[in-house]
């Protein structure tokens, strides 16, 4: 098990760039969860797909914001403009459908600067 | 909604010895799961332990425990014989409990800064 993926680990970039952040969940896992953290904020939920589908995007911060699950096995968030606001550690996290409420299993993370 | 108030922003413990981490936190549902995750510098976020809320029994995991009080909405986290590898973020969290259909997803708490000293 090779656990949640995510790519890259950090990324720089200058505002007004598009950032794409990727994330492979846990084979046979069909919930996956996309979190931000901040200082200010803590972990927030932005985002999360069942089976593919989104379920529950209200915490998308604003329409720069997307996030896709084209298979079972892949999920991007994109933010495009981006903005210096957005730096954070992004999170991607995954569950197995079979049992609900089980605990998330999260990536390492995706430590975002927009400069 | 739920909420989740971690209320000390950090603490610091002698090895060895006994630390207890507080968790209070809001909800009208009945029957729900509360967690707590550890995330060291590496910024992994690791589950540490998980309470159900229909348990009375507080959940134990090695030198890992809960004081679970759910009349009071407290969900506390006792670390025994605290090693300097237990230094990190602790996050409290909730989870409210779904029949069918998606996982429901985590609230978490701001967290706590822990720093083990030798």
């Amino acid at each position: 098990d090779a656990g949640v993926i995510q790519s890259p680990r950090h990324e720089v970039t200058e505002m007004g760039q598009e950032v794409t952040l990727r994330c492979k969940p846990i084979s046979g896992h069909n919930s996956l969860f996309w979190y931000r953290q901040t200082m200010m904020r803590g972990l927030e939920l932005l985002i999360y797909f069942n089976n593919n589908v989104p379920i529950d995007d209200s915490g998308m911060p604003e329409d720069r914001f997307s996030a896709k699950m084209p298979n079972a096995s892949f999920s991007t968030l994109k933010i495009q403009p981006s903005e210096p606001r957005d730096s954070a550690v992004y999170f991607c996290a995954s569950t197995p459908d079979r049992e609900y409420n089980s605990p998330l299993h999260f990536g390492n993370g995706t430590r975002l600067t927009v400069t | 909604a739920q909420t989740v108030t971690q209320s000390q922003p950090e603490m610091s413990v002698q090895e060895a010895e006994t630390v207890t981490l507080s968790c209070t936190y809001d909800t009208s549902e009945s029957n729900y799961y509360l967690f707590w995750y550890k995330q060291p510098p590496s910024r992994q976020m690791i589950l540490v332990i998980r309470q159900e809320a229909y348990k009375q029994q507080n959940a134990t995991e090695n030198r890992f425990s809960v004081n679970f009080q759910k009349a009071a909405k407290s969900f506390s986290l006792k670390i025994s014989d605290s090693q300097l590898g237990d230094t990190a973020m602790y996050f409290c969290a909730f989870m409210k409990h779904e029949f069918v259909g998606a996982n429901s997803k985590l609230t978490f708490g701001k967290g706590i800064t822990l720093s083990v000293r030798p």
